[in-house]
């Protein structure tokens, strides 16, 4: 069973703060990331696929970084608004497997 | 494009009933995928199609979750009969290909409550 964490558990911060969380999974034999938003009542949605050690991705306000290497990726969010207010999860795959291990997620509320 | 659809959007049965999930992937997707998710907790993966072929089932409790895709497009996923701890969200999603990297797109999901 592969282990992948995800902290904070949840957060809650004000509009206009910058904030970020982490998804860490083993460090061996990696394959790829996938970093998804979930907003209540929504389907998930696809954010960033990541592959390569020192990959960083960027969509509008928010960013990732991976660093496969100590098994870890950080999302931040820029100057968050109430709409960013969802669970953001990680799933990690293995090099050789088709299934995707999730983390239980961080669940963000902006206040306004 | 048409997302993935997904129905019912919610069940509520009793314990030892029988439901059945049905999933219509986005047109040209060849891979399908079946998650449950309990509360707290992540999804989790029951199982993967290749157009379909199963991939990868070895998460489903076969003695009671059974899915079939027919025609390689759409899918159902069955639990018969159904315990307390089956209470979750059951999320469909497909995507391009399967041993590539491209993103899962995923429905609404089924909420599935066991009295």
């Amino acid at each position: 069973i592969l282990n992948v964490e995800q902290s904070p558990q949840s957060l809650h911060v004000q509009e206009g703060d910058s904030t970020n969380f982490t998804c860490s999974f083993p460090s061996s034999n990696f394959y790829a990331l996938h970093w998804y938003r979930w907003e209540t009542a929504k389907s998930p949605e696809a954010l960033f696929v990541m592959t390569l050690n020192g990959d960083e991705k960027k969509k509008g306000r928010i960013s990732a970084t991976l660093n496969t290497k100590e098994g870890y990726s950080y999302l931040y969010i820029k100057g968050s608004q109430p709409e960013d207010s969802a669970t953001y999860l990680c799933a990690f795959r293995l090099g050789g497997s088709y299934i995707p291990t999730f983390g239980r997620g961080t669940s963000l509320i902006v206040h306004p | 494009e048409a997302g993935v659809a997904q129905s019912p959007r919610y069940k509520i049965i009793e314990k030892r009933q029988s439901v059945a999930f049905w999933c219509n992937p986005i047109s040209g997707h060849a891979t399908l995928y079946w998650y449950q998710q309990i509360l707290g907790q992540g999804p989790k993966l029951l199982i993967q199609f290749q157009n379909n072929g199963v991939v990868d089932d070895s998460q489903l409790p076969k003695d009671r979750f059974s899915a079939e895709r027919l025609k390689g497009v759409d899918s159902t996923l069955k639990i018969q009969p159904a315990k307390l701890e089956d209470s979750a969200v059951y999320l469909c999603a497909s995507s391009l290909g399967g041993g590539d990297n491209q993103p899962q797109h995923f429905g609404d999901g089924t909420r599935l409550s066991i009295l």
